[in-house]
């Protein structure tokens, strides 16, 4: 079965407006932290944003907030005020066994292509 | 600045050909690791290394291997590199207080290509 599973291979938005793309992952492990990273066309991965399992509030980082919803599995990215710098490729990531120490294997979904319109 | 470093960035080569892309860090993680990025996959984990001279197999350690004799690199090798290696590889290190939020950072990928 999928660990991380992003339905949406793309997406359209309105620059201003805001955006969400869906992230659902799959674990039996109670300590576990999701990320969002970003990859525009020139090829890097750039970190967004962390939520760890066991925090009571959604994380958030500037036009960046996770959309936490542990019952149903799902770590939803929410970008607010898009901009046309925001047209990249979007990975949701997941990290299991944060309590254990083991290694610290990121489980990356397939990706969202999100494009800002002007 | 913290970096992490790959090289070369852009690699065509032919099978069999024995090859190796270097990663190097400044930010002395003791973690670091290899994914590798194909269309419709995402990124998936080649080998990590929590510490000099410990390594292990990621999701897809076929046909790779790699080495930690310093903190600081972690080149991946690929003794008789075939077709279906060929991908974007990216380095990753992160920080050593396993539990927390630590994040990878990754270098700026290197793109092979195998004819």
């Amino acid at each position: 079965a999928q660990k991380i599973t992003q339905t949406q291979p793309g997406m359209f938005v309105q620059e201003k407006e805001a955006v969400t793309l869906d992230c659902t992952y799959d674990t039996s492990d109670p300590s576990y932290g999701l990320f969002w990273y970003k990859q525009p066309s020139s090829g890097e991965m750039i970190f967004l944003i962390y939520q760890g399992s066991y925090d009571q509030q959604n994380a958030t980082e500037g036009r960046y907030s996770l959309n936490f919803q542990k019952a149903r599995k799902s770590a939803n990215l929410v970008i607010s005020a898009s901009q046309l710098g925001d047209s990249a490729m979007y990975f949701c990531a997941m990290r299991e066994g944060l309590s254990s120490g083991s290694a610290r294997q990121l489980t990356f979904g397939s990706g969202t292509q999100l494009t800002v319109l002007p | 600045e913290a970096q992490v470093t790959q090289n070369p960035r852009y690699l065509i080569t032919v099978t069999g050909k024995k090859l190796t892309v270097t990663c190097s860090q400044n930010m002395n993680h003791e973690y670091m690791s290899w994914y590798r990025q194909d269309p419709g996959l995402g990124l998936r984990q080649i080998y990590y290394s929590m510490n000099v001279e410990v390594t292990d197999k990621g999701d897809v350690p076929e046909g790779y291997k790699v080495s930690r004799k310093e903190k600081r690199n972690f080149p991946l090798i690929l003794e008789s590199p075939s077709p279906n290696q060929t991908s974007l590889y990216f380095c990753a290190t992160s920080g050593d207080r396993a539990g927390e939020s630590d994040t990878q950072y990754f270098g700026p990928g290197t793109r092979l290509t195998v004819l």
